[in-house]
């Protein structure tokens, strides 16, 4: 089955340590992205990435590291520099950034305490 | 700035009470708006893309019509599984091709 992967789907660190969170795709999509989700908003977009060994900043990058090395793979860091980092992560891919549709994993909510 | 906004926020519907979600939204120029659909602790699911004012389109229960302001998400007779939030997203043309989303509208529907 085709799709996009998450893990760890939960997922607890202490405050002050970097926590990488996985997101694997199967669909051959060239485009993936990084979005965070807190209650009562809307997807706000981390970083985004057209290509293998290209990503851009989204509208709350800070805080946040991501790669590209794969085209199957785009890993993202919170870092401790994050102030508020506790959220549910989403992860999405699309053929291509000019695509129309994204397709979403199914999430990690992180809680750092 | 694109802006969307997604009301109500939260809806209640009785088993077969048919009802509509608005998605108004301000763009410089429209490409395409989306419809998911998100169950609690999940990725969002892929519903609709509009393109034009005047399309519609539609699945099961569900039919998204698109005006040149706003979006509206039917939904007849709904049964107590189409319970879920749902988002609205844009994207504009020209520029970048990073969608836009609402906040979102909660669904609830009670058998």
């Amino acid at each position: 089955d085709g799709g996009i992967t998450q893990s760890p789907k939960y997922l607890f660190r202490k405050e002050g340590q970097n926590v990488t969170l996985s997101c694997e795709q199967n669909l051959n999509h060239d485009a993936m992205y990084w979005y965070r989700q807190d209650p009562g908003q809307g997807l706000r977009l981390i970083y985004y990435s057209q290509i293998v060994n290209d990503f851009q900043k989204g509208d709350i990058a800070e805080g946040y590291s991501v790669s590209r090395e794969k085209k199957e793979s785009f890993p993202l860091t919170v870092t401790s520099a994050q102030k508020n980092p506790t959220a549910f992560y989403l992860c999405a891919s699309s053929i291509a950034i000019t695509s129309y549709e994204q397709y979403f994993g199914p999430g990690t909510r992180l809680t750092v305490t | 700035e694109d802006q969307v906004t997604q009301s109500p926020e939260a809806l209640r519907l009785q088993e077969g009470e048919s009802s509509s979600l608005n998605c108004s939204y301000t763009v410089s120029g429209l490409r395409g708006l989306f419809w998911y659909r998100q169950d609690p602790g999940k990725g969002p699911e892929f519903l609709f893309t509009l393109y034009s004012a005047g399309e519609e389109k539609e699945k099961e229960r569900l039919k998204a019509t698109l005006t040149k302001k706003e979006s509206f998400l039917h939904i007849t007779a709904p049964k107590p599984e189409d319970s879920a939030t749902y988002l609205c997203a844009v994207q504009a043309s020209g520029g970048s091709y990073i969608p836009t989303f609402g906040r979102g509208t909660s669904l609830i529907v009670h058998p």
